[in-house]
């Protein structure tokens, strides 16, 4: 079945410095990714939509410039949260969907970012 | 614009029960329906999917879900509850023509007892 590998599982930074998260689909090509983040006991927040070779597309109140995503290939993107702070750390997960429609969608392990 | 309530933030069941995990959506257009499991720490698993066609939806680990259109339905139920089944239980929604976007409920906690 489809794999989507998201590394690293954790990483811990310091304020101020900049992390980056891949997301890779292992055996598809994935026509859009999606990164999500997930706050203690709570829902998945959408953050941004990516496809290859184009400029993500970021939800409402998502900055921009902290979040960079990046869309190099049909099998790797990848968000860098940008200055770090404490307040951005969270579960983030990103998710590759194969083709169009919303049949398919795979979900990377999640990154656990703590900003110290 | 849709939307999805889940029902129930935390469901307590005990072993070999029924598990019934509730799901409402509200949609425009004809939605695409789904149920995911998340395990501590741990990405999402998918369940079970509605896309058309038969309302009954059989998913994996023995759950099944039924498309209720007439009451904007989609909930998850199990015959028998294990303790494995202990994890939190996401439905979402997605759109036709919707860019691949998916709506997420804010997720139930289901706790399996002895």
């Amino acid at each position: 079945g489809a794999v989507v590998s998201q590394h690293p599982s954790r990483v811990i930074c310091k304020s101020g410095t900049s992390v980056k998260i891949e997301c890779r689909s292992l055996d598809f090509q994935a026509t859009t990714m999606f990164w999500y983040r997930q706050f203690p006991k709570q829902s998945l927040m959408l953050m941004a939509t990516s496809n290859e070779g184009s400029k993500a597309t970021y939800e409402q109140g998502v900055e921009k410039d902290k979040f960079l995503i990046n869309h190099a290939s049909l099998t790797l993107s990848t968000l860098t949260v940008t200055s770090a702070h404490p307040e951005d750390s969270s579960f983030y997960i990103c998710s590759a969907a194969q083709g169009e429609g919303p049949y398919g969608y795979t979900f990377g392990s999640g990154t656990r970012l703590t900003v110290v | 614009a849709q939307s999805v309530t889940q029902l129930g933030s935390h469901v307590s069941v005990s072993e070999g029960a029924l598990v019934l995990l509730r799901c409402n959506y509200s949609s425009s257009v004809p939605p695409y329906l789904f149920w995911y499991v998340q395990y501590p720490n741990q990405g999402l698993q998918l369940l079970l999917k509605y896309t058309t066609g038969a309302t009954l939806v059989k998913g994996i680990n023995g759950f099944e879900a039924e498309f209720k259109k007439s009451e904007t339905s989609f909930h998850l139920t199990k015959p028998s509850a294990h303790m494995s089944d202990a994890a939190e239980y996401f439905c979402a929604v997605g759109l036709t023509g919707g860019g691949n976007k998916l709506t997420f409920g804010t997720g139930t906690q289901l706790k399996v007892e002895l």
